[in-house]
């Protein structure tokens, strides 16, 4: 089985501009989630989908972050503009069914640093 | 907000050692507590936790979930240097399923 599959794996970016990452999910998974990891931290939620519909997008940065799941299949996460403190490994995982009754399955991350 | 807190921060063992992880939470309408393994790519999933005093257990690793002090451990026994990795301890505490991540346990385990 195929598992969660993101790219791109690094990117390196200067304040200010934009980077989109793009994540497909396990076939069949309906939940999607975009995590953000800042070093030496755990994962924070930045989005949840739920097909393509999102069910809590509370900590995503709405000012610069945005983020879509276009057919409820693949999604992406856009940030613009930049900021230092965007530096992180963003994961993206899916679940079957809503977590706490499933477990996730992350992606490898992308790893950003923002200069 | 739900918040998740883990000890030790850091943890540096030799192999052969039995170590304990401690994870405490603090949620609403607790669904479930999830651990997962990290090394240094993604994180891989341990075990989900549901019920009081229900033990774990997947060969040196064992879990166990404590609903009315609200915390659980993580126990690994005769440890090997390849249980050298940061250990999540995620709840879910909403209807929606989100899972709050504490902020890990860095374990290093030396030959």
């Amino acid at each position: 089985e195929a598992g969660v599959a993101q790219s791109p794996r690094y990117k390196i970016i200067e304040k200010r501009q934009s980077v989109a990452f793009w994540c497909n999910p396990i076939s069949g998974h309906a939940t999607l989630y975009w995590y953000q990891q800042i070093l030496g931290q755990g994962p924070k939620l930045l989005i949840q989908f739920q097909n393509n519909g999102v069910v809590d997008d509370s900590q995503l940065p709405k000012d610069r972050f945005s983020a879509e799941r276009l057919k409820g299949v693949d999604s992406t996460l856009k940030i613009q503009p930049a900021k230092l403190e965007d530096s992180a490994v963003y994961l993206c995982a899916s679940s079957l069914v809503r977590a706490g009754t499933g477990e996730l399955f992350f992606g490898e991350g992308s790893r950003l640093t923002v200069l | 907000e739900d918040k998740v807190v883990q000890s030790p921060l850091s943890l540096v063992v030799h192999e052969g050692d039995t170590v304990t992880l401690n994870c405490s939470y603090e949620v609403t309408n607790f669904r479930s507590l999830l651990w997962y393994k990290q090394e240094k790519k993604a994180p891989t999933f341990l075990f989900m936790l549901t019920s009081s005093g229900i033990e774990k257990k997947s060969g040196r690793l064992s879990s166990i979930l404590d609903k009315k002090e609200l915390f659980s451990i993580l126990n690994i026994t005769a440890t090997q240097t390849g249980d050298s990795a940061v250990y999540l301890c995620a709840v879910v505490g909403t209807s929606y399923g989100k899972l709050t991540f504490g902020q890990g346990t860095i374990l290093t385990v030396h030959p």
